[in-house]
């Protein structure tokens, strides 16, 4: 099946930038999506970009994707300690008979250093 | 966008009960998926839900475990059958992407089951 896969942590500090990397191999996605998940809590979806795109920025984050790579990250500027959670990658892929689904990555935990 | 609620948020279950998940979302939709999100790991599709049809299950992921019901298309349920501590997940319901033309793919907040 299709994968995605991203490092599992990331540590940072207080008013630095965050990267945070995704490679994924279904060559048909057409979105590539970044979720936020804090501590019990449910899936926020953060941004999305289109596959035919390489760049969407919206305030403080920026996804960038190579899709000849099949790379995507998302960057935070200005990290702070509120955006210490588990950040999921996600493409959107064809999964036969019309029908559509997402697959997710194992999740990169970003914690966030005063 | 789509809103998308989710009961109970949390329950503790003893094993060999069954617990049924509510999923309402306040707009039509065509496919709604059920999630599984086992302690510290990834979400992993368990079924897709289409109004008038039987479920489609993933590999690893079965009608007998899993029954779903999709009666409209506004409403789905999943129940956990005859539960054990291996049950014990945060349960996802999520809405097809594309939906009205719009690319989000929106998520319950979940239902937090423990299984004792």
């Amino acid at each position: 099946g299709e994968d995605v896969e991203q490092s599992l942590f990331l540590s940072v500090r207080e008013g630095d930038s965050s990267v945070i990397n995704c490679t994924y191999t279904d060559s048909s996605s057409t979105y590539l999506y970044w979720y936020k998940q804090e501590p019990g809590a449910g899936l926020q979806l953060l941004t999305y970009i289109f596959s035919n795109m390489d760049m969407k920025q919206d305030q403080r984050l920026t996804v960038l994707l190579n899709k000849k790579d099949k790379h995507l990250s998302l960057r935070i500027a200005d990290t702070q300690t509120g955006d210490s959670a588990i950040y999921f990658c996600a493409e959107r892929g064809y999964s036969g008979a019309g029908s559509y689904q997402l697959t997710f990555g194992k999740g990169t935990k970003l914690s966030v250093i005063p | 966008s789509a809103v998308i609620s989710q009961k109970p948020s949390r329950d503790i279950c003893q094993r060999g009960t069954s617990l049924t998940i509510q999923c309402q979302v306040d707009s039509q939709v065509t496919m709604m998926f059920w999630y599984r999100q086992q302690p510290g790991q990834s979400l992993t599709l368990i079924a897709t839900a289409n109004q008038g049809s039987e479920a489609t299950y993933e590999s690893g992921f079965v009608i007998d475990k899993f029954p779903i019901s999709r009666p409209n298309l506004t409403f789905s349920t999943l129940t956990v059958s005859n539960m054990s501590p291996e049950d014990s997940s945060i349960y996802l319901c999520s809405v097809d992407p594309l939906l009205g033309g719009a690319p989000e793919a929106f998520f319950g907040q979940g239902t937090r089951l423990t299984v004792v």
